[in-house]
């Protein structure tokens, strides 16, 4: 079965620190993994997505197969990072449904 | 520019009653897709449309049904609400990989 999992539902830091937000997931084939991310009192966006290797506002992830985990890290937090950010599953081609995960809330604190 | 939108944003209905939620897109996408999201929880799938075809997901209940009469529009059908189904509901749009998302409507249930 399908599944991510993210462990944390809060996560608050420091403007300045360092933030992971941890995502694990459960899937038999080669999955597509995501970041979307929802600011406040906006609609849900993609942050980035592990085909595209990318770097997206500071943010990047990295799949680890072996860990089944997509992490997704920025060395130094920003205020307007503060938001809700999903992480997700598609099946292999990308174009299939999405699973999400619970989402964690990141605070950055000034 | 928004380019999924949803209609209404908010949305009252009273137990029993049908409600229609709406979507459209200026993406000419073909996928449309619906998730339903209650509080704390991710969004979860209810359906989606490759073009014309419909596709339910095995846990999605009877009483929520879908159409699409063009590329641009899709209606979500709500035949009998009860007290468990108010919730943000979320329309989404594809051509691939990505999904793009409207702002929602919260539908409250009294």
């Amino acid at each position: 079965a399908q599944r991510v999992t993210q462990p944390e539902k809060l996560l608050s830091v420091f403007k300045g620190a360092p933030v992971e937000l941890k995502c694990n997931y459960s899937y038999s084939g080669s999955p597509e993994l995501f970041w979307y991310v929802q600011y406040s009192r906006q609609r849900l966006q993609l942050l980035l997505r592990h085909i595209s290797r990318e770097s997206i506002k500071g943010f990047t992830a990295d799949l680890n197969k072996g860990e089944t985990s997509f992490h997704l890290k920025k060395p130094f937090a920003q205020e307007e990072d503060s938001a809700m950010y999903y992480c997700a599953l598609s099946g292999q081609g990308g174009s299939e449904k999405l699973v999400f995960g619970k989402g964690t809330k990141l605070t950055v604190n000034p | 520019d928004a380019m999924v939108i949803q209609n209404p944003r908010y949305q009252v209905t009273q137990f029993g009653k049908p409600v229609t939620l709406s979507c459209s897109q200026t993406l000419n996408h073909n996928v449309m897709y619906w998730y339903q999201q209650k509080s704390s929880q991710a969004p979860k799938l209810l359906f989606h449309y490759y073009d014309k075809d419909f596709n339910n997901e095995a846990d999605t209940p009877d009483n929520f049904q879908s159409r699409r009469p063009n590329t641009s529009f899709c209606f979500l059908d709500i035949r009998s609400p009860g007290l468990g189904d108010a919730a943000m509901y979320l329309c989404a749009t594809s051509s691939g990989i990505t999904q793009y998302f409207g702002p929602g409507t919260r539908l409250t249930v009294l």
